[in-house]
């Protein structure tokens, strides 16, 4: 059964920080993985979907890797902003015709003004 | 860009009632959706594939005669919570991936329902 981890579970940092999330899964038969971000009482926003076959995916001012044999994944965010601040989540999808999700527990970050 | 509407956002209900919750992909088919339940400080845990046509496959200690799902359409999926009690409280939330290995199978979430049984 596959684990997702992420460390730490929390993180303060201060205003234009450039900081890494941590994301790792036990079973390296994954189709994809994907990371989100979520706010307070609200739902899921996608920030970068990787394929098992990339390495890692850029947007703005977040980038994403992926070693898929170690069961590793990265979040880093450059130049952080306060409204960065939120909890972001890691999931992986399953090789095959599964496209259920599993989620790690997330990483609650706090980025201070 | 591809779309998720859950509604409602927020249920208060009294125990034993029932709660339906709408998922709907607004700009795109979804022959699969899935629904999620969070609990307070835990991650998202999947309870259901909902299947268009065809029954909903439950994950392991989810009970389908509580949590009932119909997928009616290719644009709607419901999941009803029958005779709620206090422990049902969550916050659930829908999810329904690209057809077709859209945009590499990402899957769009919809904003969640917070569900308070009293």
């Amino acid at each position: 059964k596959q684990e997702v981890t992420q460390i730490p579970a929390a993180l303060s940092v201060p205003e234009g920080e450039n900081l890494v999330l941590n994301c790792s899964f036990t079973d390296s038969a994954i189709y994809n993985l994907q990371w989100f971000r979520q706010d307070p009482g609200k739902g899921l926003t996608s920030l970068l979907l990787i394929q098992s076959s990339q390495r890692e995916q850029t947007s703005g001012r977040l980038n994403a890797s992926l070693d898929k044999s170690s069961g590793r994944s990265t979040l880093y965010i450059a130049a952080s902003q306060p409204g960065d601040s939120a909890t972001y989540l890691c999931a992986v999808r399953p090789s095959g015709s599964a496209r259920q999700l599993t989620f790690g527990s997330g990483t609650q970050l706090t980025v201070l003004p | 860009g591809a779309v998720v509407s859950q509604h409602p956002s927020r249920v208060i209900c009294k125990s034993g009632t029932s709660v339906k919750i709408e998922c709907r992909s607004l700009d795109f088919q979804a022959t699969t959706m899935f629904w999620y339940r969070q609990f307070p400080k835990q991650s998202l845990m999947l309870m259901a594939t909902s299947n268009e046509g065809s029954k909903a496959t439950y994950e392991q200690g989810v009970e389908k005669d509580k949590f009932l799902i119909n997928h009616a359409s290719l644009t709607l999926s419901t999941l009803t919570v029958t005779s709620a009690h206090p422990e049902d409280s969550s916050f659930y939330i829908c999810s329904a991936p690209l057809p077709r290995g859209g945009k590499g199978n990402i899957q769009y979430f919809g904003a969640g329902t917070r569900l308070s049984v009293l």
